[in-house]
Formats: structure tokens, sequence, C-alpha cells
């Protein structure tokens, strides 16, 4: 079975540095898909940014990319330019390719953007 | 907004009691996924349907079911309502059927809190 490992339960940032989230994950699978999800305050899911397995280059949307290391299992989140509204809940996700396409979550990290 | 409506968006009700969940998929999406996300957890997947038919069953509970009608909307039916049932329920959509890696699209949620 998958497993997705966030180790960092909490973090805080300045406004405008740049901080990264740690995700790792546990899979037999070669074919899968990688997600970050913002979770504010509102409690929306919000899609952050997405990696296939398949690709070597990593994603990059605005001021988020990803630093997906596929033999470490490793699928860390780059935030660069903090800024206040980036405060939230970030959830990393796992999809094997085929079957049931359900997500696999970690348990999050709640980041705080600091003034 | 992520097009997945979900209705009501708040709930109480109390221990014993039986409540409907309701999820309109984006338009065109022919799979809905319910998640469960109790008080500062990540989401559990409960069950998947795909164009009506079940198609994946994760953690739920006997207690709860779930159908999916001709229109694609998707209800979610949870009974002998215990306090620990409180949580936030998510509604997804995704298209399912394409290249694979179906990034999902969550509703805003449906709080319950069961008294």
């Amino acid at each position: 079975a998958q497993t997705v490992t966030q180790s960092q339960p909490e973090m805080s940032v300045q406004e405008a540095e740049t901080v990264t989230l740690s995700c790792t994950y546990d899979t037999s699978e070669n074919n899968y898909y990688l997600f970050w999800y913002k979770q504010p305050p509102s409690r929306q899911m919000i899609l952050v940014i997405r990696q296939e397995a398949y690709k070597q280059q990593n994603a990059t949307e605005n001021r988020f990319s990803v630093n997906f290391q596929k033999a470490a299992k490793s699928f860390s989140l780059k935030i660069s330019d903090s800024q206040l509204g980036d405060t939230a809940m970030y959830f990393c996700a796992f999809m094997k390719h085929g079957g049931t396409y359900k997500y696999i979550f970690g348990t999050g990290t709640r980041l705080k953007v600091l003034a | 907004d992520s097009g997945v409506t979900q209705t009501p968006k708040h709930l109480i009700t109390a221990t014993g009691q039986r409540v409907t969940l309701r999820c309109s998929p984006r338009s065109g999406d022919l799979s809905v996924y319910w998640y469960q996300q109790s008080l500062d957890q990540g989401l559990q997947f409960l069950i998947q349907y795909y164009n009506g038919e079940e198609r994946a069953k994760g953690n739920i509970l006997e207690r709860f079911s779930a159908q999916q009608f001709p229109d694609l909307h998707s209800e979610l039916n949870l009974s002998s309502l215990e306090l620990g049932d409180s949580a936030l329920y998510f509604c997804a959509s995704s298209v399912v059927g394409g290249q694979g890696g179906e990034t999902q699209y969550f509703g805003p949620g449906t709080r319950l809190l069961v008294l």
C-alpha cells in the first residue's frame, strides 16, 4: 500500500522569503502522479501543482515549484516570494496511474507567513 | 471556484440521526469522490463513483452509503450518527478515462457537527 509522509507539522516564513515543504512517499508503482493542495482557513482544497512521475522536469506554477526526486521518493514544494495569502495547510497527495484514481494524502503542513 | 458544488455548507444534528450530503460535479466530470477530514487531520478517502457505478471503497463505515444518480450528482448518506462522525466532508470530481493522472477538483465541503 502506498503511504505519504509530511514530516513538518508546522512551519513559518517571513513575507517575501522562500520556504520548502517536504513530502516523501512509499510505493512500488512506476507510474503515478503527485499533487500539492493548499487549504486556507476557508477550508477549500485548492490545487497548487501537479507532477507526473514519468516526467523528469520539475513542475512549476508561478511562485510554486517542486523538487521531484523519484529514486528517493521525495516531492518537496518550494514557495518563493512568500505572501500572506500563502498562509494555509498544505497537503501532499499521491495517485497511482490506473485503477481507482483515488488520492492518498499526507497529514499536512501548516504554513504561516509572517509580516 | 472549482465548479464542484456541495450542499449544505453546514449541518448540525444529534447522535443517532441520519443526514444526506449532496454533491454536483463539474460539468463533464464522470467521477465523484468522497473524503472525510476530521479536525486537524488529513483527508481520508471514503468512496468513488464513476458514471453511476461504485468504483472503489476506502475507509467507509457500514453506517455510511453513497450513490451517484443519472445526472451524475452524488449523495452521501450518514446514519446512526456518532459524535466521532463530526468532520468536514469533501466531494471531488474528475474526468477519469483520460490519459491518466486525473486531477481532482474539490467542492467547498460540508461541515457536519454531531451533538
